[in-house]
């Protein structure tokens, strides 16, 4: 059984960075990928990216290019995601996901609530 | 860019009720599609994979199928416990681009 533990709340300023950290046990990853979707509060999920951990290839949403940069630490099985030059629109929660070789999210973290305000 | 449009965007039913959900791609994306549940304060939880194949554990009023562009998931006999929001999702490339529907909510009548 797959389990991904996330890092926990943050408030952020606009303009400044943030890092959510996913430390996953308990699974094999290396026919997978974890990627990142966020969900603003009462909207719908939004992929931002993702990496596949044995190779450490990464791609990013087009809206995000730029501002997220997705690493895997596969000595601890930690995933990371960065995001930069924070606005107040990025307040959202944030989930890491393991996608399947079919691309089907079957594992989720719990969430990273990240609020962006002055 | 695959785009994934969910109808209706809400379902109002009452418990023993059946729910019938769609999901439309705007272009083939053969079976893979896959649908989650969601409820409050959670994160999402994968149901259904590859259009029709339920995740293990799921309850058999569970179902979905479909295939191309056009993609149902059905819940024969709803439980209060069924009342949540349901997304369907696809992916494309390596690493998974992963899109998803803008969900249905399944509300009490």
């Amino acid at each position: 059984q797959v389990h991904l533990v996330q890092s926990g709340a943050e408030v952020k300023k606009p303009g400044s960075s943030v890092t959510v950290s996913c430390r996953a046990s308990g699974g094999t990853f290396s026919a997978s990928a974890i990627c990142w979707v966020r969900q603003a509060p009462g909207l719908g999920l939004e992929w931002m990216g993702g990496v596949i951990p044995v190779f450490g290839t990464t791609n990013y949403a087009q809206n995000f290019q730029g501002r997220v940069t997705i690493t895997a630490d596969e000595s601890t099985g930690t995933f990371y995601l960065d995001l930069k030059s924070l606005r107040s629109e990025d307040t959202a929660v944030y989930y890491c996901v393991r996608a399947g070789e079919v691309g089907s999210a079957d594992y989720w973290g719990q969430g990273t609530l990240v609020t962006v305000s002055s | 860019e695959v785009v994934l449009t969910q109808s209706p965007a809400t379902l109002s039913l009452s418990p023993g009720e059946r729910a019938t959900l769609s999901c439309r791609a705007s272009q083939s994306v053969s079976t893979f599609l896959h649908w989650y549940q969601q409820k409050p304060g959670q994160a999402p939880r994968l149901l259904i994979y590859d259009a029709s194949n339920r995740v293990s554990g799921i309850p058999a009023r569970f179902s979905g199928s479909g295939s191309g562009t056009d993609f149902t998931l059905t819940i024969s006999s709803l439980e209060p416990d069924d009342f949540a929001i349901y997304y369907c999702q696809q992916r494309t490339n390596w690493p998974p681009e992963l899109t998803f529907g803008g969900g249905t909510k399944v509300e009490f009548k």
